[in-house]
């Protein structure tokens, strides 16, 4: 069974720094670009950024509004990929989903993690 | 840059036909996909490259693209369809992803 499961939500303090993690499982983990996407409470999705497939090099890119304060990397042995947040602010509170891009380019995101919590406060 | 428009919300009564549209500058030229997000639930995939029905989707779903406006489809309407609708493109020209605003789909 094809499965994302995203951990690492909580808690922090403006300035702050988070590390998501969303263990991916049931298909080849490197084929697949790989992204995040946030939804703050109330409001719609938003893409955060994504990291291409092995044929690309798994390069990255990033929505302007987390660039240079996120990072996307991969574990290639252990299927996982993570989010690594700094410079956290409040507005970047929201449900944070890893989402399994079909192959790469224009394509849809046919699997969704379940989602894990991310509240920016002090 | 690149932006998706879609109406707030819309109504259908039980057993009629929902439309959704995503509005987008020469969006028929794009690749749209559409997903259902249930309350308190993660998004899923109800429609890809326009106009495919991934598997188990029902047929009830469907839909279209040309010109600046593509457009969901969801015929014979049931209380299990309330939920919100997002429209996604791809943006070539910054190799980054695009959302619609959402749709809020209520069943009458």
């Amino acid at each position: 069974e094809v499965q994302l499961v995203e951990s690492g939500g909580g808690l922090v303090q403006p300035g702050g720094s988070l590390r998501l993690s969303c263990a991916a499982s049931g298909f080849i983990f490197s084929d697949h670009y790989m992204a995040w996407v946030r939804q703050a409470p109330g409001k719609g999705l938003e893409w955060v950024g994504h990291t291409r497939n092995k044929a690309h090099s798994h390069s990255t890119d990033y929505a302007a509004s987390v660039k240079d304060r996120f990072t996307i990397s991969r574990d290639l042995s252990n299927n996982f990929l993570y989010l690594q947040m700094g410079d956290l602010k409040p507005e970047d509170t929201a449900v944070y989903y890893c989402a399994r891009v079909e192959s790469g380019g224009d394509d849809a995101f046919d699997v969704w993690g379940q989602g894990t919590m991310v509240t920016v406060s002090s | 840059s690149y932006v998706l428009t879609q109406p707030p919300s819309v109504s259908v009564a039980p057993g009629k036909t929902a439309s959704i549209t995503c509005e987008g500058n020469t969006i028929g030229g794009k690749s749209v996909h559409w997903y259902q997000q249930k309350a308190g639930q993660a998004p899923v995939l109800v429609i890809y490259y326009d106009t495919e029905r991934p598997s188990g989707i029902p047929e009830r779903f469907s839909g279209s693209s040309f010109g600046n406006t593509a457009t969901l489809t969801i015929s014979r309407v049931g209380a299990e369809d309330e939920a919100d609708y997002y429209c996604h493109v791809w943006d070539s020209s910054s190799d980054h992803r695009l959302f619609g605003g959402g749709t809020k789909l209520t069943v009458l």
